[in-house]
């Protein structure tokens, strides 16, 4: 069974970067076959994608995001890696990781229970 | 402003079948695979119906999902209270090169 874990800073300060690792386990990074997601929800609102990664480093990140965010990957640990550089208050939101079954698709199949981020000073 | 419209809410009583809508345009749902999630409170959203209407393991038959056009739904069947949550539709969109998600459907068992 695939479980996914997030971690990282619950605070982080307005302008600062937010930095979370997801840490897979039940399966394989490298094994290749799927991407690797970030999504968030602020309170109160919907679902909102962030960007995601494969295997071999190949990313792909929401436009509205894209000049803020970075994805990596860490196969030897099993693990990825978010950063949201220049954060304000509305990025404070429950930050999730997860596995994309289709590469043309929303099929996130395995999640990681939540990491609620909250930016302020 | 979410890319797919999901109606905010939606009710039902115990036993009764409830549809919940989903309208996109030609660049995600018209041209792709929609997707359908469950989100309680707390805890990460499942999975319910993926590439249109095929369900995962261990989802219930009670849940079904289509799509004509640009616009899909969720049916709910034979409503159970712990069928009380936020759902989600998902799709792949051409335009932004990602997948984009509605606003989510509360959905409440009377």
């Amino acid at each position: 069974q695939v479980q996914l874990q997030e971690s990282g800073p619950g605070l982080v300060k307005p302008s600062q970067t937010l930095s979370l690792t997801c840490t897979v386990s039940g399966g394989s990074i490298s094994s290749g076959g799927y991407y690797w997601s970030w999504i968030r929800q602020p309170a109160g609102k919907g679902l909102e994608w962030i960007g995601r990664i494969y295997a071999s480093g190949s990313t792909n990140y929401n436009p509205s995001l894209k000049s803020r965010v970075t994805i990596s990957v860490d196969t030897s640990k099993n693990q990825f890696s978010l950063k949201l550089s220049s954060v304000t208050a509305a990025d404070t939101a429950v930050y999730y990781c997860a596995r994309d079954h289709d590469g043309y698709g929303a099929n996130f199949d395995y999640w990681g229970q939540g990491s609620l981020v909250t930016v302020s000073s | 402003q979410s890319v797919l419209t999901q109606p905010p809410s939606a009710s039902g009583t115990p036993g009764q079948r409830v549809t919940i809508s989903c309208s996109g345009s030609s660049s995600n749902i018209g041209t792709n695979y929609v997707y359908w999630y469950q989100h309680l409170p707390g805890t990460a959203p499942k999975l319910l119906i993926y590439r249109n209407n095929q369900r995962p393991s261990g989802v219930p038959d009670r849940f079904s999902g289509s799509k004509s056009g640009t616009s899909a739904s969720l049916a709910i069947s034979g409503l159970r209270s712990e069928d009380e949550a936020d759902y989600y539709c998902a799709a792949w969109d051409d335009s932004l090169s990602g997948p984009v998600f509605g606003g989510g459907t509360k959905l409440t068992v009377l």
